[in-house]
């Protein structure tokens, strides 16, 4: 069966500092990846998604970069983090169009 | 452009009672439709899709959603509610390589 791992799942960092944080799919091949912040535990906002190795997508000008430099692996990095990307991260895999996403268990991002 | 709206912010049922969480929705073509859960501090639940077919779908949990083309609504169900499923519901339209949510609905169960 699938199964999506993320983590961390709470991160303290301070303004400035980089961030890293991965997400892992397995029991799937070429699955769809998506990386989504939450803010004040309600809506959903799209920051990046992948439909394949090396190719990704932005859905909004951000201090924000994705990467997926293996098929399954999914990373949302920051060079210097602002306090705006405090938040909820998440991350999703799908099989592709028309299917249901699979989510993470989150990671909890303070900027102090 | 795809959209989803979900008109209540909050929904408040008591244990036992129905409960029905509302979405509507504006797409181009066919609607691919989807319920998510979250609880505090986790990720979201797959409850439900509609793909095509029969208008009513059947889910985890005990819940439910009708598909209603000429209202352009999707409304989660459950006939009888209990404590736990007090949660953040998600409304979902497929578009294309994403998801379009829907702002959320907080529900909260009392004893």
């Amino acid at each position: 069966s699938q199964t999506i791992h993320q983590w961390p799942a709470t991160l303290v960092q301070p303004v400035g500092s980089p961030l890293s944080l991965e997400c892992t799919v397995e029991g799937t091949s070429n699955p769809n990846l998506y990386w989504y912040r939450q803010a004040a535990g309600r809506g959903l906002q799209l920051l990046f998604y992948s439909v394949g190795i090396g190719q990704i997508s932005s859905e909004v000008p951000q201090n924000l970069s994705a990467s997926r430099p293996q098929d399954r692996q999914f990373i949302l990095s920051s060079k210097k983090l602002l306090l705006s990307d405090s938040g909820f991260y998440l991350c999703a895999w799908r099989d592709g169009m028309n299917t249901e996403a699979f989510f993470g268990q989150g990671t909890r991002l303070t900027v102090v | 452009a795809q959209s989803v709206a979900q008109p209540e912010d909050q929904v408040n049922v008591a244990e036992g009672n129905p409960l029905t969480v509302k979405c509507t929705y504006s797409v181009s073509g066919n609607p691919y439709l989807f319920w998510y859960v979250q609880y505090p501090n986790r990720g979201l639940q797959f409850l439900l899709k509609y793909i095509t077919g029969d208008n009513l779908v059947k889910g985890s949990y005990g819940f439910e959603a009708e598909f209603n083309k000429s209202q352009t609504s999707f409304h989660l169900k459950k006939p009888s509610a209990l404590v736990s499923d007090s949660a953040l519901y998600f409304c979902a339209v497929d578009h294309g390589q994403n998801f379009v949510f829907g702002p959320g609905t907080r529900l909260s169960v009392l004893p």
